[in-house]
C-alpha cells in the first residue's frame, strides 16, 4: 500500500531563511510525485512534480525538490522565503487524481 | 493556469437536511473530477472519482448513499450530502482533471448543526 509521511507538522522560519520539508512515501513502484501549497481561501496549487529523470525537480515560487530513491523521500527545499510562503503544504503520492496526500506542514514565516 | 470554482464556499445547515455543493472547471473540459474531504489539521482524503456521465467511483469506506455524485456535464460535478450529521461535517474539496495537470477548488466549508 502507499503511504506519505511528513514528519514536521509545524515549521516556523525566518523571512529570508532556508525552508526545507521532508516527505517520505512508501510505494510499490516507481512513484510520482508532487508538493501542492494550500492557502487560505485558495485551492491547492502544484508547486512541482517528478514523474522520472532528472532527481532534482524546480518548480514555481522559487521552490525545488530532490527525489531519492535510496532513502525514499521527496524533501522540499526553497533558499530564501518569503512571507507570503506562510502556507500549508502536502506532498503527494500516486497517479493524477488517485493522490495519497500527506498530513501536511504548516509553515509559518516570522519578521 | 486553470481555474476550478465550488459553490457555496461555506455552508450551515441543519442535522438531517441535504446540502449540494457544486464543482465546475471554467475554462477546460474536465473528462474526469475528483471529491476529496479533509478534517482539521488532517490530510486530503479521496472520497470519489467521478467520469462524465458515469457513475463515480467510490472509495472503501465511503458511503455511496450519503454522498451522491453526479458529474452531468464536462465542466460541472456537484455532491449531495444527504441527511447530513454533525460527523459530516468536514471541508470538502474537489478537483479536476485535463490531459495535463489535475486542479484543485477552494473547497466548502461544510457545517451541520
Amino acid at each position: 500500500a502507499q503511504s506519505v509521511t511528513q514528519p514536521d507538522i509545524h515549521i516556523t522560519v525566518s523571512e529570508g531563511a532556508s525552508l526545507e520539508l521532508r516527505c517520505n512515501y512508501s510505494y510499490g513502484a516507481t512513484p510520482y510525485l508532487f508538493w501542492y501549497v494550500q492557502s487560505p481561501g485558495q485551492g491547492l496549487q502544484l508547486l512541482l512534480k517528478y514523474f522520472s529523470g532528472d532527481t532534482l525537480v524546480q518548480g514555481i515560487k522559487g521552490f525545488e525538490a530532490e527525489f531519492k530513491r535510496s532513502q525514499s523521500s521527496f524533501n522540499l527545499r526553497k533558499p530564501s522565503v518569503h512571507w507570503s510562503d506562510a502556507a500549508e503544504y502536502f506532498c503527494a503520492v500516486g497517479s493524477w487524481g488517485k493522490l495519497q496526500f500527506g498530513a501536511g506542514t504548516q509553515v509559518v514565516v516570522t519578521p | 493556469g486553470a481555474v476550478v470554482s465550488q459553490h457555496p464556499s461555506w455552508v450551515i445547515c441543519k442535522s438531517g437536511t441535504s446540502v449540494k455543493i457544486e464543482c465546475r472547471s471554467l475554462d477546460f473540459q474536465a473528462t474526469t473530477m475528483f471529491w476529496y474531504r479533509q478534517f482539521p489539521k488532517q490530510s486530503l482524503m479521496l472520497m470519489a472519482t467521478s467520469n462524465e456521465g458515469s457513475k463515480a467511483t467510490y472509495e472503501q469506506g465511503v458511503e455511496k448513499d450519503k454522498f451522491l455524485i453526479n458529474h452531468a456535464s464536462l465542466t460541472l460535478s456537484t455532491l449531495t450530502v444527504t441527511s447530513a450529521h454533525p460527523e459530516d461535517s468536514s471541508f470538502y474539496i474537489c478537483s479536476a482533471r485535463d490531459s495535463r495537470e489535475q486542479y484543485f477548488g477552494p473547497g466548502t466549508r461544510l457545517t451541520v448543526t
